[in-house]
C-alpha cells in the first residue's frame, strides 16, 4: 500500500514569506508526527497528533510554527515569516496508534529560506 | 534532561564484516528504544526496537543490545553489505513522558566493497 507522502519535495522561499508543508499519512494511522532535520543532524520533534486528542506542540520552536490535522488524516505544517534558520528537511511520520508503534516516515520536504 | 548521543559520528567497514554502532542515553526513565536507518535523500526507516525489560533483541542480520546499567544501546549488523551504507539513528521514549521520540545525531556507516 501507499506510504507516507509529503509535498512539495523541495521548497525555496524568501525570508519573511509564509510556507505550507503537507503530509498525507498512511490510511488508518491515527498518530502523526512532524520532525525537523537540519543538515547533518538528528531529528528534532516538532508536534504530535493522536486521534482527536489535543496535539502535543511542545517541540514547536516558536509561535511562527503551527500545524493542523484535518479530519484525522492530512496534516499541514505552516511556518510564518520564514527565517534562514528555518532551512531544514521537514519530515512527517505516522503510526497506527501511538509512539511505541512503528513510525513510518515520508521522504521529507527540503525547505530553503534565502 | 533528555539526551541521546552517539560515541562515533562515522564508521567505515569492509563488506562482509560485522558492524557495531553505539548510542548512549542519559535518561534512566527511558523505556523504549528504536534504531532507524536513513539513506541519502530519504526518510528514516525503522530497523529494530527494544523495550527496557529486555537486554537483547534480534532481527534479520541485526541485533540490538541494551545495557541499562551504563545506559548504552548498540546496533550490530552481521555480514555488512554495501546497501547497509546509511546514517543510523537511535531514538528513545521516556516512560511517563510525552509521547515523542528523542533522536540522537546519527552515525554514518560506510561499507567498502
Amino acid at each position: 500500500g501507499a506510504g507516507v507522502s509529503q509535498s512539495p519535495s523541495n521548497k525555496v522561499t524568501e525570508k519573511g514569506k509564509d510556507v505550507e508543508l503537507r503530509c498525507d499519512p498512511i490510511s488508518g494511522h491515527t498518530a502523526l508526527y512532524w520532525y525537523r532535520q537540519s543538515l547533518g543532524q538528528g531529528l528534532e520533534f516538532l508536534i504530535y497528533f493522536q486521534g482527536n486528542s489535543a496535539p502535543d506542540k511542545s517541540g514547536l520552536p516558536s509561535d511562527r510554527f503551527s500545524a493542523e490535522r484535518t479530519g484525522g488524516s492530512v496534516s499541514t505544517l505552516t511556518i510564518q515569516r520564514t527565517q534562514q534558520e528555518d532551512s531544514a528537511v521537514y519530515l512527517c511520520a505516522s503510526s497506527l496508534t501511538g509512539v511505541t508503534d512503528t513510525q513510518y516516515f515520508g521522504p521529507g520536504t527540503r525547505l530553503t529560506v534565502l | 534532561g533528555e539526551s541521546v548521543g552517539l560515541h562515533l559520528p562515522t564508521l567505515s567497514v569492509q563488506e562482509g564484516d560485522n558492524s557495531i554502532i553505539n548510542c548512549a542515553y542519559s535518561n534512566s526513565a527511558s523505556d523504549y528504544f528504536i534504531w532507524y536507518k536513513q539513506e541519502s535523500g530519504k526518510g528514516p526507516q525503522f530497523i529494530i526496537d527494544i523495550r527496557s525489560n529486555m537486554d537483547k533483541r534480534q532481527g534479520q542480520r541485526v541485533t540490538v543490545l541494551l545495557n541499562k546499567t551504563v545506559k548504552h544501546l548498540s546496533l550490530q549488523i552481521a555480514a555488512t553489505q554495501p546497501g547497509d551504507s546509511a546514517v543510523y539513528f537511535c531514538a528513545e521514549k521516556n516512560k511517563g513522558g510525552s509521547e515523542k521520540l528523542v533522536f540522537g545525531k546519527g552515525t554514518k556507516l560506510t561499507v567498502n566493497p
